[in-house]
């Protein structure tokens, strides 16, 4: 079956950086997108950029160019986010999710599997 | 980038139907069949409900369907049951430069 397994919870200093790594099974790995979501304490759902390894594209909202990176190693078909230079205000809940679509181009795809979430918490 | 906007709560009665309504543009909703609902119980990962405006994926019943007119997109659940209660988000694509991906605020449905 399909299994998306993200990393432990995780405490951060302000400052810090993050890395979460999201382990698929259950499919071809490099045939689907990865969208990495979070969800700040009590807040919605925000879209942190999505990567393509087949297509060696990645995508990431204005607001976090530059402080997010997401990389991939298909080895191990392992899917990682990388949030650097923390704030409190990144305290939330991580997830990973799968493109839907086969091969995918870009983001925006509907995702159909997801990680358990991993807590990420910043504080001093 | 603007979140598409919901409605922050919604209810009904078991057995009732209800509607969530999804504002966006037309850099999303507007101009592409791209939207798809989520739902989330707490403490729990987000599900796909639907897809592509109006697509259910396998499993999910079919008490739920999706619509769109113009820039709004609307899931509509009908036969409520208590499971239902959760969190509802809408997300869609969008040519907004800020982010290519634009989720609603969310709808905390009440049963």
């Amino acid at each position: 079956q399909i299994q998306l397994v993200q990393s432990g919870a995780e405490v951060k200093k302000p400052g810090a950086s993050v890395k979460v790594s999201c382990e698929a099974s259950g499919y071809t790995f490099i045939n689907h997108g990865i969208t990495w979501v979070r969800q700040a304490p009590g807040h919605g759902l925000e879209w942190m950029g999505w990567i393509s390894t087949y297509h060696d594209k990645t995508d990431y909202p204005q607001n976090l160019q530059g402080r997010v990176s997401l990389t991939t190693d298909t080895s191990t078909s392992t899917a990682y986010m990388e949030l650097m230079s923390l704030t409190s205000d990144d305290t939330a809940v991580y997830y990973c999710a799968r493109d839907l679509w086969v091969r995918h181009a870009a983001a925006g795809c509907p995702l159909d599997y997801w990680g358990q979430g991993t807590l990420v918490t910043v504080s001093s | 980038q603007s979140a598409l906007t919901q409605p922050a709560s919604v209810s009904g009665s078991p057995g009732q139907s209800i509607t969530i309504s999804c504002t966006g543009t037309s850099s999303d909703i507007g101009g592409f069949n791209y939207v798809s609902w989520y739902q989330q119980h707490p403490g729990k990962a987000p599900r796909l409900m639907i897809y592509d405006v109006s697509v259910r994926p396998s499993g999910v019943s079919d008490r739920f369907s999706g619509s769109k007119s113009g820039n709004t997109a609307s899931l509509t659940i009908s036969g409520l049951q208590a499971e239902d209660e959760a969190d509802y988000y809408c997300y869609s694509y969008t040519t907004d430069v800020t982010s290519r991906v634009v989720f609603g605020g969310g709808t905390r449905l009440a049963v």
